[in-house]
């Protein structure tokens, strides 16, 4: 079993949409949460990150963090064809420790 | 400000052969990544320098992989001789150094190796 789970999708919704993307994770070491956007042959960008349990705002993203189900939610309002990319949840321990990353749902967001 | 740059972006090479990549990290960025990423998956880890030092490179197959980052600056990651499972992109990230800075890795384009 891994460490992070992701389910792959691919996930298509229309223009304006509310997505929900989750995570499961098995180490409750973790302590910090990722979401990563990476778009076709490109490299992954940070979107936003939260330590520990809460939720975290940015503009039409919302992170979620439930440590007791350990289970990651990403939120994306209105959601944009501009939004339509493989999004990566990471997460790692404290001090310095590597990031272990989910596999990645593909997300499509038609007009 | 440039971002990480790598090269080449593609390689397609023949199985035995012997092949390198190339990665300039953003300027001030004194931790440098390198990951392997599989087709449908996530990035791994396979080698990270604090400056010069390879601290963690635990996960890097070091008998036909190689890697060095002279100066603290570019850094190089080799394979020798490839085999057909190293298809995949290889992808050079940087980061400023502790805490929270962790998080907040700057990834290349990659390079797509191709192993015929």
């Amino acid at each position: 079993q891994k460490e992070v789970e992701q389910d792959p999708g691919p996930l298509s919704v229309p223009e304006g949409a509310i997505v929900s993307l989750n995570c499961t994770y098995s180490n409750s070491a973790f302590q910090y949460f990722m979401w990563y956007r990476q778009y076709s042959r490109k490299g992954p960008e940070l979107l936003m990150y939260t330590y520990s349990s809460g939720n975290k705002e940015d503009g039409r993203f919302t992170a979620q963090v439930d440590k007791s189900s350990k289970y990651i939610s990403l939120f994306i309002r209105d959601s944009q064809p501009s939004d339509s990319a493989t999004y990566l949840c990471a997460m790692r321990s404290g001090g310095y420790n590597k990031l272990i990353f989910g596999a990645g749902t593909r997300l499509a967001v038609h007009p | 400000e440039a971002g990480v740059v790598q090269s080449p972006r593609y390689k397609i090479i023949e199985k035995k052969q012997p092949v390198a990549f190339w990665c300039n990290p953003i300027s001030g960025h004194n931790t440098l990544y390198w990951y392997l990423q599989n087709l449908g998956q996530g990035p791994e880890l396979l080698i990270r320098y604090e400056n010069e030092e390879a601290v963690d490179d635990s996960q890097l197959p070091k008998d036909r992989f190689s890697a060095e980052r002279l100066k603290g600056v570019d850094s190089t990651l080799k394979i020798q001789p490839a085999e057909l499972g190293d298809s995949a992109v290889y992808l050079c990230a940087s980061s400023s150094t502790g805490g929270y800075s962790y998080n907040e890795q700057f990834f290349g384009p990659g390079t797509r190796l191709t192993v015929l």
